[in-house]
């Protein structure tokens, strides 16, 4: 299993401004993967972080409106730029196991005002 | 490139009754299907998934899938509906390693009628 901590848990943030989520893995993972889940909607993937390697982004979603870092094996960070209330959403992170099974961070609900 | 299709975006049955919720796959490989629930304000819970072993797969509270290949199908079932399976259910598909991005279906909530 793969325990993740996602923070913040939520934020209201005004337009034109950014902001950073962190997600921690109690365990080394090779990818990490970010997805958005607009309000009653399902989760769509944004992006998978590499360690070491750019992150590849789907259709979409670029990487100058969601840079993605991921310096080690445990940590990732997405950040939301230059933010519209359209970017209010649930931000997840996510790591797939061994046994293919994949756990996610409880979310951070962002509103943008 | 992989997807999922949820057919009916909400479901509605009465408690004791059969719960079925459908879900189709487009996989240009052999897939790994998943089925998370989501409780209200609340994140998400892998109920079981398929992994090329046995077809039918059990999973926690009494659901159920078959993966039947000729129609690309992974539909999930119960035979007797509880108040507290109310919930959104999400249809996921993978390439099958822990490489493989998830790629999530549309979703179906399923409201219980007493």
């Amino acid at each position: 299993s793969a325990v993740i901590s996602q923070k913040p848990s939520r934020d209201i943030c005004q337009r034109g401004t950014s902001l950073t989520i962190q997600c921690q893995v109690d365990s080394q993972v090779t990818m990490m993967f970010w997805y958005r889940q607009q309000p009653g909607q399902s989760l769509t993937l944004i992006a998978t972080a590499n360690q070491g390697s750019e992150a590849t982004y789907e259709s979409g979603f670029v990487i100058d409106k969601f840079p993605i870092s991921r310096p080690n094996l445990t940590f990732s960070t997405l950040t939301v730029s230059n933010m519209s209330p359209e970017d209010s959403s649930i931000y997840l992170c996510s790591v797939v196991t061994g046994m293919l099974e994949a756990f996610f961070g409880q979310g951070t609900r962002l509103t943008v005002v | 490139a992989q997807s999922v299709t949820q057919l009916g975006s909400h479901v509605s049955v009465s408690e004791g009754a059969l719960v079925l919720l459908r879900c189709n796959y487009s996989s240009s490989v052999p897939p790994y299907l998943f089925w998370y629930v989501q409780y209200p304000n609340q994140g998400l819970q892998l109920l079981l998934k398929y992994t090329s072993a046995a077809t039918l797969v059990k999973g926690i509270n009494g659901f159920e899938a078959e993966f039947k290949k000729s129609e690309t199908s992974f539909h999930l079932t119960k035979p007797s509906a509880h108040m507290s399976d109310a919930a959104e259910y999400f249809c996921a598909v993978s390439e099958g390693s822990s490489a493989s991005k998830i790629i999530f279906g549309s979703g179906t909530r399923l409201s219980i009628r007493p």
